[in-house]
């Protein structure tokens, strides 16, 4: 009922593409949906997050996208810049998890100039 | 103006080793978090504490002892350091409720020879 699924492990996108990363569920009690960004060296910081009343946000370049019947939100970087290069994790949480958010494995993007 | 801060950042020591990494967060935040995030760049929860109270007490070793001084600091201490200790350690705070972001430190690296 913890498990988290993120996917791709790695990806690479040629600068000005589009970049998606995607996140699988299990706990229907999850009400909050965050994207964190981590630069090597740093700790991870909260990119972009949703709530599960609403299907879509989106700041900037970065836009959630929430399927709340699949159980999956992803995160879309457009026109994605070198300095997107990172490690993303997905980390539902809420609900009945006392503070605690599930972390995704994690997915290392590198865009190519 | 370091809103989450770790010491030390680096942290080389030998096996059977006893050692801490101190936290801090000057956001008046009422809950602290210790993470570790291995070579994979995996991040597992250990501890969470909440107004000084244990809330999150993950499946680690008792080697592995955190204490709350006040609701500012979270410190970890670990006795008898074992080549698989070997990670970096991060520290995170956030307002209490499920929904609230976490805010990390940059983090402790931790090598045992």
């Amino acid at each position: 009922q913890q498990q988290v699924k993120q996917s791709p492990q790695s990806l690479i996108v040629q600068k000005g593409g589009i970049s998606i990363i995607n996140c699988a569920y299990e706990n229907t009690a999850f009400d909050y949906f965050p994207w964190y960004q981590q630069f090597p060296g740093k700790g991870p910081a909260l990119l972009i997050a949703i709530r599960p009343d609403v299907s879509e946000k989106k700041e900037g370049r970065f836009t959630i996208s929430f399927n709340k019947s699949a159980k999956q939100f992803s995160l879309h970087i457009m026109d994605s810049q070198p300095g997107d290069s990172a490690t993303y994790f997905c980390a539902p949480g809420g609900g009945d998890s006392n503070y605690q958010l599930i972390w995704g494995a994690g997915t290392k993007l590198i865009i190519k100039p | 103006d370091t809103a989450v801060s770790q010491t030390p950042k680096y942290l080389v020591t030998q096996m059977g080793n006893d050692k801490s990494i101190k936290c801090e967060q000057n956001l008046g935040h009422d809950t602290m978090y210790w993470y570790k995030q291995d070579s994979k760049k995996f991040l597992k929860i250990m501890f969470s504490y909440n107004n000084k109270e244990l809330i999150i007490n993950e499946t680690v070793p008792n080697r592995f002892s955190p204490k709350s001084p006040d609701k500012a600091h979270l410190n970890l201490h670990i006795n008898s350091l074992e080549l698989g200790d070997s990670a970096v350690y991060f520290c995170a705070s956030s307002q209490s409720g499920n929904q609230s972001p976490q805010h990390f430190g940059d983090g402790t690296r931790l090598s045992i020879l």
